[in-house]
């Protein structure tokens, strides 16, 4: 079964780095996600991307977030300048058609030291 | 006011029991609705969507009540396997899945 898969698992930075998250969503998907989810606190919404654009963001996607893909099959997600409130986890997720159904990565953990 | 809340639990059940969740949602404009189950750690997975007239899937039953804006899981004969963290969600206008914070479940033999 195809699956959305994310590197690196688990990543550690100092503040003030710049990371970046990396996804493969499901090859026949058209719709991308990221989410993040801080230890003990709910998903939220960061962005979503359809056709190389931005489609909708939330409050949380500020000027130090990017999202990119790069080529036919990775989606990126840069954090210009780690601040230590964005350590959480983040999950990519792809979507075939438009609310069909949201697959997500296993995520990708991230420390900021 | 939280857009999605739920019960936050834990309800600690025995194996073979039935338990109920439930959720609210507060944008009476909400399109779409469902349950996602995610283990310690891991990524949200979709357990089901839930449709206005209800709906059934093996054990699990979800339903909708759009006038009450309240959204219902239960879940039969209660499996070891089925201890995670149930996460109500919903969509709006736009492309984003908005969660609740989860209802935990832990089933013991």
């Amino acid at each position: 079964e195809p699956e959305v898969t994310q590197t690196p698992s688990h990543q550690v930075t100092q503040m003030g780095q710049e990371v970046i998250l990396r996804c493969v969503p499901i090859s026949n998907h058209l719709y991308f996600y990221w989410y993040r989810q801080i230890l003990g606190q709910k998903v939220e919404f960061l962005v979503s991307f359809y056709n190389n654009e931005i489609s909708e963001k939330s409050e949380i996607f500020d000027d130090q977030f990017s999202v990119e893909r790069p080529d036919g099959s990775n989606f990126t997600l840069k954090i210009r300048s780690t601040k230590l409130e964005d350590s959480a986890m983040y999950f990519c997720a792809s979507e075939r058609e438009l609310r069909e159904t949201q697959y997500f990565g296993p995520g990708t953990r991230l420390l900021v030291l | 006011r939280k857009e999605v809340e739920q019960d936050p639990g834990p309800f600690n059940v025995p194996e073979g029991a039935t338990v109920a969740f439930n959720c609210t949602y507060s944008n009476s404009a909400s399109q779409s609705f469902f349950w996602y189950r995610q283990d310690c750690r891991k990524e949200p997975k979709l357990l089901m969507s839930v449709y206005s007239s209800g709906n059934e899937d093996g054990r699990f039953t979800a339903q909708l009540n759009r006038a009450s804006q309240y959204i219902s899981l239960l879940i039969r004969d209660s499996k070891l396997s089925d201890s995670a963290t149930y996460l109500c969600v919903v969509t709006q206008a736009g492309t984003a899945l908005i969660f609740g914070k989860g209802t935990t479940l832990s089933v013991s033999s």
